[in-house]
């Protein structure tokens, strides 16, 4: 069964906008993964936070964390059209364990 | 990061045959694991291959249909077993580096007739 909740399931946006994106979680959780998915293809790690975390920066991404509500959000600013693709959010009880991946954002940057 | 290869990338199957996939990681690596992605969905976890001993296998998925092996700690295959057109995923190994990121390879896309 899937551990995470994402949304919005898609977003469609221009370029130079920002995409925002959320990720819910049931259990509690060593770190937290963000993927991006281009066209079926294979993931590309983007962030990992851990749970003592609150925010990391990488790029034009920025990753937050709010243990107290199981939920992780995704900015990325500026977009791009290579930017179109699906995240996915993944979570892990322990280290080197296991992800459990959230349903997916499928995002579009038309230019 | 680990650099992980995958044979096929991609192939067409008949239904009632078996395909085993290869992983290939360019650096030895504690911890490898299976996924499955089906068509327009997420990643599900198959199995945790362990080398040394048997893969750890997830809940809906068994060692008959999916056999794994991993006799190092730069290797491991997958076997789809009698497959039928269910089977048709993309199939993707990952490696955990001892930082808890884990990296995905490839993917094979299987399509069975």
């Amino acid at each position: 069964s899937q551990q995470g909740e994402e949304d919005p399931q898609a977003l469609s946006i221009q370029e130079g906008e920002n995409a925002t994106m959320n990720c819910s979680y049931k259990t509690s959780i060593n770190n937290l993964q963000w993927y991006r998915q281009n066209s079926g293809r294979g993931l590309v790690h983007l962030i990992l936070i851990r749970s003592n975390e609150r925010e990391k920066h990488s790029g034009r991404l920025r990753v937050t964390l709010d243990t107290s509500k199981k939920s992780s959000s995704l900015l990325i600013t500026a977009s791009r059209a290579a930017d179109t693709a699906s995240y996915f959010c993944a979570t892990a009880t322990d280290s080197w364990g296991k992800l459990q991946f959230g349903a997916g954002t499928q995002v579009v940057v038309t230019p | 990061s680990a650099v992980i290869s995958q044979k096929p990338s991609r192939d067409i199957c008949q239904r009632g045959t078996s395909l085993t996939i290869q992983c290939q990681v360019d650096s030895q690596v504690t911890m490898m694991f299976w996924y499955r992605q089906q068509p327009g969905q997420s990643l599900t976890l198959i199995a945790t291959a362990n080398q040394g001993s048997e893969a750890t296998y997830e809940s809906g998925f068994v060692i008959d249909k999916f056999p794994i092996s991993r006799p190092n700690l730069t290797f491991s295959t997958l076997t789809v077993s009698n497959m039928s057109p269910e089977d048709s995923s993309i199939y993707l190994c990952s490696v955990a580096d001892g930082t808890d990121t884990q990296y995905f390879g490839p993917g094979t896309r299987l399509t069975v007739l």
